[in-house]
């Protein structure tokens, strides 16, 4: 089974600093891992993936195997970082699986 | 940029009632996807469809939902006979062919009310 838990609803930070959205996963097989990213009244839109290792906006995740995380970090979060996060898995099919979801807040 | 378009964005009907969401996906993409969000719940995945076929449905789309391509460019999801618990933000997203990135494309969401 595919499962992936974002154990935080809600997290809230002040402007400038760091942020850590946790994600755990559960698979038996090599997974993909995401993040999504949902702006106020906008759509679903990839923020980034463990494969290109890349950092989007200043967020960067790191895919730890044997803890099966794969938490999403910024050193200094600014306001307009104010949104919902999800992370994502794909086992072996196309489709992803989403955790939960976590509402970052940014206080100013 | 090309984008995926859904409609209608938001509809409302009475319990038994029929509904059809529709998606039009980004243009050169082959597989697409219905995932709805009951209000403060997770994305869950409904289903995906790849080559003129289902290839893979969850739990939740039971012989209530169907799915169709019936022309090169738009995607349904059909309710038959909605119930109160199919209230939700219903979204249609679509990938590239082969391995391609990964990304899934989604759409704003077409928001379904069942009274």
């Amino acid at each position: 089974a595919q499962r992936v838990t974002q154990p935080e609803k809600l997290l809230s930070v002040f402007k400038g600093a760091p942020v850590e959205l946790k994600c755990n996963y559960s698979y038996s097989g090599s997974p993909e891992l995401f993040w999504y990213v949902q702006y106020s009244r906008q759509r679903l839109q990839l923020l980034l993936r463990h494969i290109s290792r890349e950092s989007i906006k200043g967020f960067t995740a790191d895919l730890n195997k044997g803890e099966t995380s794969f938490h999403l970090k910024k050193p200094f979060a600014q306001e307009e970082d104010s949104a919902m996060y999800y992370c994502a898995l794909r086992g072996g099919a196309q489709k992803l699986v989403f955790g939960q979801g976590t509402r970052l807040t940014i206080n100013p | 940029e090309p984008e995926v378009t859904q409609t209608p964005s938001h509809q409302v009907t009475q319990m038994g009632q029929e509904v059809i969401l529709r998606c039009v996906p980004i243009s050169n993409h082959l597989y697409f996807y219905w995932y709805r969000q009951i209000l403060g719940q997770k994305v869950e995945f409904l289903v995906s469809f790849y080559n003129n076929e289902i290839s893979e449905k969850s739990e939740i789309f039971d012989d209530q939902f169907s799915v169709e391509r019936p022309d090169g460019s738009n995607f349904t999801l059909k309710i038959r006979s909605t119930k109160l618990e199919d209230s939700a933000m219903y979204f249609c997203a679509s990938s590239e062919p082969g391995q391609g990135t990964g990304e899934l494309f989604f759409g704003e969401g077409s928001r379904l009310t069942v009274l």
